[in-house]
Formats: C-alpha cells, sequence, structure tokens
C-alpha cells in the first residue's frame, strides 16, 4: 500500500465544472504538497499546506491534519486545466517528497 | 519556468553502459533532490545533496549514485545500466531551512535503456 493514495486516477469533465481530486497519506507529515505535471514531464508546485486551506486563482487546497486527508479543488475548469494533478507529503523531519501515483485530470471543451 | 535546468533532455542507452544526468539548481538553493519517474507512476525519490552531502537515500541500488558541486549543481550517475532504469529523472532544487520547503522541479531528462 502506498504512503499517499489518491482519487479518482483519472478524471474526465466538461468545461466549467467543479473539480475534486483526493488524497489520504498514512503516516505524519510536515506538509502536503499539490503539483502539477503536463505532459512532456514539467513539475510545477501548485500548494505546500500543513493546516487548513490556500487558494489560488481558481485552484483550492484544503488540509484536515487529524483524518490525514487533503483535497484539491478547480472552479470553473478549463481545457488548459487538464494536467496530472500529484499529491505529495513531505516526510517530519525531511525535505524529500513522498509522491501519490497522480490523478489525470481531463477537461473536454 | 523554475530557473531549474537538466541536461540531457533525452538519452538513449544499451545495456550495461553508464550515464551522468546533470541539474542545475536554482540561485539560492543548496538542496538539490533526484526522482524517478517511470511511464504511468508518481516519482519516486533517489536521494538528496545538501551543501555538497549526501542528506537520505530512497530504495535504490548503490550503482545510482551522485554529486553535489560547490556552486550547488548535482549529477546522477547510473552504472551497469538495466532496461528498468528508463524513466523520466527529475531533479528539484529548494531553499535551505526545514523540511516541507517548497522545491522546485527541472524538465527532466528521459531515459531510454534497450
Amino acid at each position: 500500500k502506498n504512503e499517499v493514495e489518491q482519487s479518482p486516477q483519472n478524471l474526465t469533465a466538461q468545461e466549467g465544472e467543479f473539480i475534486t481530486i483526493n488524497c489520504s497519506y498514512s503516516v505524519g507529515i510536515s506538509a502536503l504538497h499539490w503539483l502539477q505535471q503536463h505532459p512532456g514531464g514539467g513539475i510545477v508546485s501548485l500548494f505546500m499546506l500543513s493546516s487548513g486551506k490556500k487558494k489560488h486563482g481558481r485552484l483550492i487546497a484544503t488540509i484536515n491534519i487529524q483524518e490525514k486527508h487533503s483535497s484539491l479543488h478547480i472552479t470553473a475548469s478549463h481545457p488548459r486545466d487538464s494536467a496530472v494533478y500529484i499529491c505529495a507529503r513531505s516526510p517530519e523531519g525531511a525535505q524529500k517528497l513522498v509522491f501519490g501515483q497522480g490523478t489525470r485530470l481531463t477537461i473536454n471543451p | 519556468e523554475t530557473g531549474v535546468t537538466q541536461s540531457p533532455t533525452h538519452l538513449i542507452k544499451t545495456r550495461g553502459q553508464q550515464v551522468t544526468l546533470r541539474c542545475s539548481s536554482q540561485s539560492g538553493h543548496n538542496t538539490v533532490s533526484w526522482y524517478q519517474q517511470a511511464l504511468g507512476q508518481g516519482p519516486q525519490f533517489i536521494f538528496q545533496y545538501y551543501r555538497e552531502e549526501e542528506n537520505g537515500r530512497g530504495n535504490f541500488p548503490p550503482r545510482f549514485s551522485g554529486l553535489q558541486f560547490p556552486n550547488y549543481s548535482s549529477e546522477l550517475n547510473v552504472n551497469a545500466l538495466e532496461l528498468d532504469d528508463s524513466a523520466l529523472y527529475l531533479c528539484a532544487s529548494s531553499r535551505p531551512g526545514t523540511g516541507g520547503d517548497t522545491q522546485y522541479f527541472g524538465p527532466g531528462t528521459r531515459l531510454t535503456v534497450l
């Protein structure tokens, strides 16, 4: 069992829909990261959070430390949001990232 | 653009050969982490360098080795290449500080082993 589990693995939606991607982790963290990976490989960090909620444009990330669960939401989704979204945890006391398997999101026009 | 560069972008090798991948970190970052991403999987941590010293290692054999230079750029070396080493290799640099700092990723090197 992976230490970081994401759901769903694949998600297809229509432009304008509200998107939610979930992430659960099994051990303690110093922070939880959401990243975006486009075809070709480049990874961009979207959020790093250790409590509460963060918002950037149409993206919102939340975390519940007690339940070891985080969600990434996209409002008013657009075809350019199509990418793989990856959740990763920073273990306590370490700077490395432990990644989930990613969620492939496709937004159709 | 994250300011992290990697070279080469693509590489084809044959089994048994050796390969060196390079990473230049973002200015001001003294920590470089290397990850291996197989097709359809999330990245797996290989190792991390902090101020020229290895600072943590994942579950990879000793034929995966690395270096960090005084300017904080880094190399990943893989000896005796195997077919399963075919993957995207990503490096990420981060600022000094406590665990959990944001990591800035390079574009990756895609290695194919034939």
